[in-house]
């Protein structure tokens, strides 16, 4: 069964303390790995996308990268306005389908 | 300003009425999509269109409608036959193939 698991389901961090968020994944034939963020009431804003094992992306304090079973989501010194819910999802191949995780909540405190 | 709206943003509805929620998008996107978000679940797929005239169910279509006949627009009727339909509900697009999905901003409907 294709599926998505994210963790941890929430992460406290204090502004500057460096931390990294887990998305796992077992699909039948991954045509891309996708991240995002979400504000409360808000519809999620893309972030990353991630096709191949051993690709990277990078934007600002964000790092996303990609193994064959899991994707990171590396968060350097993070600001309190990077507090959000921060959702990955997957494309199977050969169909449109995505498959989201749950989502990790982080709350970066200052 | 390409993007996707949806409206209304709030949405309150009576058991026994059909209401119909907007998505429009100017991105020129073929694939369109409804999700449903229910706190501590992913996105649910409610329905898909890959083109014009054109739709297919998605996980959790049963009680729910949609039409597609222009390219631009995807409303989703929630029908008096969903059983539970408060949730947030997000309308996606993408350009087709190997792309990510766009959101619009999510419409929150609430029984009373």
């Amino acid at each position: 069964e294709d599926q998505v698991t994210q963790s941890p389901e929430a992460l406290r961090l204090q502004e500057g303390e460096s931390s990294s968020l887990n998305c796992s994944y077992t699909v039948s034939g991954l045509r891309g790995l996708f991240w995002y963020r979400q504000d409360p009431g808000k519809g999620p804003e893309f972030l990353f996308t991630l096709y191949s094992a051993g690709e990277e992306k990078e934007k600002e304090r964000l790092k996303a990268t990609l193994t064959k079973k899991e994707s990171f989501l590396h968060i350097t010194a993070p600001k309190p306005e990077d507090s959000a819910t921060y959702l990955c999802a997957v494309q199977v191949g050969g169909t449109y389908k995505y498959i989201f995780g749950t989502g990790t909540r982080l709350k970066v405190l200052a | 300003d390409g993007g996707i709206t949806q409206s209304p943003k709030y949405l309150f509805r009576k058991e026994g009425q059909n209401v119909t929620l907007s998505c429009e998008q100017n991105l020129n996107h073929d694939a369109m999509y409804w999700y449903r978000q229910d706190p501590g679940q992913g996105l649910r797929l409610i329905y898909y269109s890959q083109i014009v005239n054109d739709f297919q169910k998605g996980d959790i279509a049963e009680g729910y409608s949609v039409s597609r006949e222009k390219k631009e627009s995807f409303p989703l009727t929630v029908t008096s036959a969903q059983k539970n339909p408060t949730a947030f509900y997000l309308c996606a697009s993408e350009s087709g193939g190997e792309y990510e999905q766009f959101f619009g901003p999510g419409t929150r409907l609430t029984v009373l």
